[in-house]
Order: structure tokens, then C-alpha cells, then sequence
């Protein structure tokens, strides 16, 4: 089945504690892509990767680190969580951007304490 | 930059009645998306615009793009109560090696049974 898998779907973390989120897609997609989605503030996008060793900051990089050592792999990481990043993470891949549908992972909270 | 305003920001309707959501680029577009996202659940691919005027219908949902690549609308006709979901329009824009996707902040539209 042709899915975005994120990992681990909730985490409840301190402040400072370093953390991955992992992104799989099994479908030899090109882009990736990390959102993160707070209400009233919609989907604003971390970083993305055109491909393999390509990476480039979103809207709201400050705080993420991201890396893209295999095509089918987009781990987001925080390196020191603080509480303004508790939110609700996507990760998201399309075949290639401007090809239209992206395919979004089930999604991750994420609380920062 | 580029912005992407999108209103309402709320709608609630009765079971059959119409919706509308209006997207508003303030740069003009490669090609705009449109997604839906349930309660609970991730944004799930609606469709892609890319020419100037583009009207494509998909059951009673209908979509448009501007004549000037920078609005677009989705309309949905006869409510029912499966269309309950925050609905997001993407703008994609691409400037030589530059790409930005910018996501709408989304309409949630409830309906009343």
C-alpha cells in the first residue's frame, strides 16, 4: 500500500530533551516535506527536499534540523524541544513539485513540557 | 513573500445548502491545490489548477482558477454531512530555481443534519 508513515504518532517530551520524528514513504517520491499545523494558523512548512542530499528551510525553519541520506527517508529533528514547539507534524511526499498531490503522513503530536 | 489568504475562516451551513471558500494569492501562481482535512485526520489531496481560468468539477464540488493565476474558489453544492472538514488551498510558485508552496490557513466547514 502506497503510504507516508510517521513515527511516533504522540510524544510527550521536556524542554531541551533531543528528539527525531521519522518520515518513510514507500512510493519513490522525489519531495518531501515537513508542516507543522497549530490552529488559527493553518500549515506552515518546516523544510522540504527536492531529493536525495537537497534541503531547503520553509516559513518556519528556527528550531528544526532536517537531513536526506536516502530517497525514501525525511527524519525532522529537534534538537533542543522547547514549549513553543508542541504542535501537530505532517510530513508529506509527491512524486515531484508542480506534479500537484502530496500525500500526507498521519500526522504527529508533539507536547513540549 | 508569498501570502495566501483564505476565507471564511468559518462556515457552518444546513445539509443541503452551498459552500464557498475563496483563496487570494498576493503573488501570481505556477499552479494552485486544494485539499481537505477531517476532523482528526490529514490533508487528503483534492486537485490541481494550473491553467488561467481552469474550471474542473468533481461530483458537486467545483473548482476555479483566476484569470490572473492568483485566486481561486472551491464551491460545493448541496452540502451533506461527508463534506464536514477544514478545506486548504495550496499556491505553488516556482521562480527559476526557487520553489515555495504556501498553504492557505484552511476553512472549516461544519454542517447542521
Amino acid at each position: 500500500e502506497a503510504q507516508v508513515t510517521q513515527n511516533p504518532r504522540y510524544l510527550i517530551t521536556v524542554t531541551g530533551k533531543k528528539l527525531t520524528v521519522t518520515c518513510s514513504q514507500n512510493m519513490n517520491h522525489e519531495y518531501m516535506s515537513w508542516y507543522r499545523q497549530d490552529p488559527g494558523l493553518g500549515l506552515r512548512q518546516i523544510y522540504y527536499s527536492m531529493n536525495v542530499e537537497v534541503t531547503d528551510k520553509g516559513d518556519v525553519p528556527e528550531g528544526y534540523k532536517v537531513s536526506r541520506k536516502e530517497k525514501r527517508n525525511f527524519p525532522l529533528i529537534l534538537e533542543s524541544p522547547s514549549p513553543n514547539q508542541t504542535s501537530l507534524y505532517f510530513c508529506a511526499s509527491s512524486f515531484n513539485p508542480g506534479l500537484g498531490e502530496q500525500f500526507f503522513g498521519p500526522g504527529t503530536r508533539l507536547t513540549v513540557l | 513573500g508569498q501570502q495566501v489568504m483564505q476565507i471564511p475562516q468559518y462556515q457552518h451551513v444546513q445539509e443541503g445548502e452551498d459552500f464557498t471558500t475563496y483563496c487570494n494569492s498576493s503573488t501570481t501562481l505556477s499552479n494552485i491545490q486544494w485539499y481537505k482535512q477531517r476532523p482528526g485526520g490529514h490533508p487528503v489531496f483534492l486537485i490541481q489548477l494550473v491553467k488561467s481560468g481552469e474550471v474542473k468539477k468533481q461530483k458537486r464540488l467545483t473548482f476555479q482558477f483566476g484569470e490572473a493565476k492568483k485566486n481561486s474558489s472551491l464551491h460545493i453544492t448541496a452540502t451533506q454531512t461527508t463534506d464536514v472538514g477544514t478545506y486548504f488551498c495550496a499556491g505553488e510558485e516556482w521562480g527559476g530555481s526557487n520553489y515555495k508552496l504556501t498553504f492557505g490557513k484552511g476553512t472549516l466547514l461544519t454542517v447542521n443534519p
